[in-house]
């Protein structure tokens, strides 16, 4: 099974900051099957990155999703006030498997 | 507009069955594969189940299969979870979500809540 790791489990900032969240893999994931959700209080995860990089509709391009192997990382260049949620990393090229999510949260 | 709703959900006694039910509507329900994925009451998402396009293949976490099984009916658009042996641990509440190939979860229904408690 493939084992995902996100750190931090909590990043505190002020809307306008940049956040940077990681995504380890415990083995080697195709950057094809690696997808990135957003989870607000009370409602459904929502699809935000897959491919490894590629948006999903609707969001932003000041969200960005770079890497490969077992180390991805998904980065917001400003953070806007509806930009504060939980975020989960997920591979789906061994099985199917989600990390324990970043809780991005107001300073 | 491609919509996804579960019903079923409840409390239930442990050791007891329940079935989920998830109703697609706003495309073509029986070209996509589904999943089911729970989430326990303030904690992350956890995968359950995955059934393809038609039916034929299926896969069940380590963690309910033989107890759970993932089924649908593409003539009614809807996607299953049939739950038995339920557990305090399973506990949850219950997603559906379409497959964009090659693998995400493009939508997902607003989930139904299983509560397992005596």
């Amino acid at each position: 099974e493939v084992v995902l790791t996100q750190s931090p489990g909590t990043l505190s900032l002020s809307p306008g900051e940049r956040a940077t969240l990681s995504c380890r893999a415990s083995q080697s994931v195709s950057s094809s099957y690696l997808a990135w959700y957003q989870q607000k209080p009370g409602q459904a995860p929502r699809l935000l990155m897959y491919g490894a990089s590629t948006r999903a509709t609707g969001f932003p391009d000041r969200f960005r999703a770079s890497g490969s192997g077992t180390n991805f990382t998904l980065t917001i260049s400003r953070l806007e006030p509806e930009d504060f949620a939980v975020y989960y990393c997920q591979q789906y090229g061994r099985g199917f498997t989600f990390g324990p999510g970043t809780k991005v949260d107001i300073k | 507009q491609e919509q996804l709703v579960e019903s079923g959900g409840g409390v239930v006694q442990p050791g007891r069955s329940l079935r989920l039910s998830c109703a697609a509507s706003g495309f073509s329900f029986s070209n996509y594969a589904m999943h089911w994925v729970r989430q326990a009451p303030g904690k992350g998402l956890e995968w359950v189940a995955v059934i393809s396009y038609d039916g034929n293949n299926k896969d069940h976490a380590d963690s309910v299969k033989g107890r759970f099984t993932i089924s649908r009916d593409n003539s009614k658009n809807t996607l299953y979870l049939q739950m038995n042996s339920l557990r305090a641990e399973d506990t949850a509440v219950y997603y559906c979500a379409r497959v964009k190939l090659p693998g995400a979860f493009d939508y997902w229904g607003q989930g139904t809540l299983v509560t397992v408690s005596s």
